[in-house]
């Protein structure tokens, strides 16, 4: 199993580019999640989803769009990029018997 | 959700046992207590899960009281890659409610 994975691995946008980071995992896990660390930081909570079709926000959710078409993708859209998403955004998903969240690599974005 | 607070940073040195409590003074019956592990520029990854009492695996400890309002995180014997960023977190046993990460304590051991 490949577990989560994320694209790309890093980004530079100027300010008003959209764009979609990408995220998917074969675990065939229901629940997944963004979250947006700034440096120095604890991981803040952006959108997340139980399941194809069911999406909710987290605590910082303006300025980012997610949908769930398929159990294995959840993309992140930033629609009008502002240095404040100026961060690093990880995907993870969450199942098994712990319910454990697997984290991926992470997307590096830096908006100009 | 019930909220997590944690020391924002401890230190230590190499072959001590490092003990990092959280406080969630709201926990719900059916929370459990899940704590991660953070290196620089990786995600998070599981290390510990408990409802009550002790749960122990190949890589640390976790000490819930009865009252389940605090659990200890425990790290034996520490060594310089122990060094990272441990969060606390209280949720549901099912994938069903949002998960949030709090800001984690910072742990520095030293040689």
């Amino acid at each position: 199993n490949a577990g989560v994975t994320q694209t790309p691995k890093f980004q530079v946008l100027k300010t008003g580019q959209s764009m979609t980071l990408q995220c998917a995992q074969d675990m065939n896990h229901e629940y997944m999640s963004w979250y947006r660390q700034d440096p120095g930081m604890g991981l803040r909570l952006i959108h997340y989803s139980v399941g194809a079709g069911i999406t909710d926000q987290g605590e910082v959710p303006n300025g980012y769009n997610v949908s769930r078409s398929t159990t294995e993708d959840f993309p992140l859209r930033l629609l009008s990029a502002a240095p404040s998403q100026t961060s690093v955004y990880f995907c993870a998903s969450r199942g098994g018997t712990q319910e454990t969240q697997y984290f991926g690599p992470g997307t590096r974005l830096l908006v100009l | 959700l019930a909220k997590t607070t944690q020391p924002i940073s401890m230190d230590s040195y190499e072959g001590q046992e490092v003990n990092i409590t959280c406080s969630h003074n709201n926990i719900a019956t059916n929370d459990y207590i899940t704590w991660y592990q953070q290196f620089p520029s990786q995600g998070p990854r599981f290390i510990i899960q408990g409802y009550k009492t002790k749960v122990t695996n190949e890589v640390a400890s976790l000490f819930i009281p009865a009252d389940r309002k605090s659990s200890t995180l425990s790290l034996p014997r520490v060594s310089l890659s122990d060094t990272a960023v441990y969060y606390c977190l209280v949720g549901p046993d099912t994938g069903r409610r949002a998960l949030t990460f709090g800001s984690g304590t910072r742990l520095q051991v030293q040689p």
